[in-house]
């Protein structure tokens, strides 16, 4: 069965500074893997997706990811981080038949200190 | 275009009565999936819709909770009768496609509360 770990429950750093959530997750096939993020009141929304080919993904509102299979890890990173990415985090693996049907990490709670 | 539309947004029920979310998918989406995440922990799948046929509901964790997606527009979860451990967050997603490229879009939840 798949799986996801995010083994960081909660994360603070400050604004500017760089982030790294670390994600690793369990497939027995090629994964299709996504970070989400739902910020306060808000629903979840997709940061980024790795489908196949490079294996860093670049995604919305300045996140990157890099795919490295040996590790069985997605993490996901941005070089300055800002007041407004304080929100949670989510790595989630998609099945490879049906990709909106995807298994979700616990999540990562980031708080940016002024 | 609207994106997935969940209401209501929160919803607070007492042990034993009934509650029905209501989802609306893009318009379009043939794809409609509802998730939850319980306790803080990790959000899980519960089932998936093609049009208006169940396809998938092996998340469905017990018979108190009942999927419908009559005409194959928006879905509704009832949940009857409630218990303590439903309490959660209740996510919707709906996409175009069902292949393992296409990710769903989603909703911004319903939380609810059972006291």
């Amino acid at each position: 069965a798949q799986s996801v770990t995010q083994p960081d429950i909660h994360i603070t750093v400050s604004e500017g500074a760089s982030l790294e959530l670390r994600c690793n997750y369990s497939y027995g096939a090629t994964p299709y893997l996504f970070w989400y993020v739902q910020s306060p009141g808000q629903g979840l929304q997709l940061l980024l997706k790795y489908f196949s080919g490079d294996t860093l993904v670049q995604g919305i509102k300045g996140f990157e990811a890099e795919f490295k299979r040996s590790q069985s890890s997605f993490n996901l990173r941005k070089p300055s981080v800002h007041w407004s990415d304080a929100a949670e985090y989510f790595c989630a693996v998609g099945d490879n038949t049906n990709a909106g049907k995807s298994t979700f990490g616990d999540g990562t709670t980031l708080t940016v200190k002024p | 275009e609207a994106g997935v539309t969940q209401f209501p947004s929160h919803s607070v029920i007492e042990k034993g009565q009934t509650v029905t979310l209501r989802c609306d998918p893009i318009s379009g989406h043939d794809n409609l999936y509802w998730y939850r995440r319980v306790m803080g922990k990790e959000i899980k799948f519960l089932l998936h819709f093609v049009k208006e046929s169940k396809q998938d509901e092996s998340g469905m964790p017990n018979n108190r909770f009942l999927a419908e997606r009559t005409g194959g527009t928006y879905s509704t979860l009832k949940v009857q009768p409630a218990e303590l451990e439903d309490s959660g967050v209740y996510f919707c997603a709906s996409s175009q496609f069902w292949d393992g490229h296409t990710e769903a879009f989603f909703g911004q939840g319903t939380r609810l509360t059972v006291v």
